[in-house]
C-alpha cells in the first residue's frame, strides 16, 4: 500500500493551461502539505492543511489553490501556468504539525 | 530568523568509510531537528530527528546524527558508506515561530565511489 500517492506522474502542458494534481494519504494523519522543488532541488512549502484548514499560505501567486474534500486528499489547482511553474511537486503528510513529513513521489510538471 | 544551512553542495566519500553530512542551525527555542534522504527521481524520506534526550539519534539504513548544542549543529553520519547511500540528503528544523513549518537546508548531494 502506498502511504502517500500522486497523480499524474508526469505533467506536460502548455502556458496559459488550468491543470491539477491530487494527492491522497492512507496513513491517518490530521496534516498534509504541497512543496515546489525547482531545478535547483531547493524545497519550498507552498501550503499546508490541518483538519482541512488551511495553516499556512506561502507567497504563492494565487493561481495555486488547494483544494481539501477531505483530510486523506488535498489538490493542487493550477490556474494560467506559466514557464516558470515548471518543477516537481511533492505532496506530504504528518500526523500533526512539526512531526515528520511523509512524501509521495512527486508530480514533475512541465511548462512549454 | 531561524535558519538551517549544509555548508557542502557534495560529499564525496569511498565505500566502507565513514561519512558525515553536515548541518547547522538557527532557531529560538528548543530544536527539532530532522534528516531526510531523497533518491533520484522519488520523494524524501524521513532517516531520524532529534527533539529531546540523548545527543546520539539513530535512525533508518544505519544512519545516525549528532545533536551538538553548543555549535548549534546536526551532523549526519554512518560507520561505513554504501554505494547505494549515494543520494541527496536534507536537514530541517521545526520553526515554532511560523506554525511549526519546517526550514528546509539546501541539501547536500552524497556521492560514495565503489
Amino acid at each position: 500500500d502506498t502511504a502517500v500517492s500522486q497523480t499524474p506522474k508526469y505533467l506536460v502542458t502548455q502556458m496559459g493551461n488550468d491543470k491539477s494534481i491530487k494527492c491522497e494519504q492512507n496513513l491517518g494523519h490530521d496534516t498534509m502539505y504541497w512543496y515546489k522543488q525547482d531545478s535547483k532541488k531547493f524545497l519550498k512549502i507552498m501550503f499546508s492543511y490541518n483538519n482541512k484548514e488551511l495553516i499556512i499560505n506561502e507567497t504563492v501567486p494565487n493561481r495555486f489553490s488547494p483544494k481539501s474534500p477531505d483530510k486523506a486528499h488535498l489538490n493542487l489547482h493550477i490556474n494560467s501556468l506559466e514557464l516558470g511553474d515548471s518543477a516537481v511537486y511533492f505532496c506530504a503528510s504528518s500526523q500533526d504539525l512539526g512531526e515528520e513529513q511523509f512524501f509521495g513521489p512527486g508530480t514533475r510538471l512541465t511548462v512549454l | 530568523a531561524q535558519s538551517v544551512a549544509q555548508p557542502e553542495d557534495q560529499v564525496n566519500v569511498a565505500e566502507g568509510n565513514p561519512l558525515t553530512v553536515k548541518c547547522t542551525y538557527s532557531v529560538s527555542g528548543n530544536p527539532y531537528l530532522f534528516w531526510y534522504v531523497q533518491y533520484p527521481n522519488r520523494g524524501l524520506q524521513f532517516l531520524l530527528k532529534y527533539i529531546t534526550g540523548d545527543n546520539l539519534v539513530k535512525g533508518s539504513y544505519g544512519f545516525e546524527a549528532e545533536f551538538n548544542k553548543s555549535q548549534t549543529s546536526f551532523h549526519l553520519k554512518k560507520p561505513s558508506a554504501l554505494v547505494s547511500d549515494s543520494a541527496l540528503y536534507f536537514c530541517a528544523v521545526r520553526d515554532i515561530n511560523s506554525n511549526y513549518q519546517l526550514i528546509w537546508g539546501a541539501g547536500t548531494k552524497l556521492i560514495i565511489k565503489p
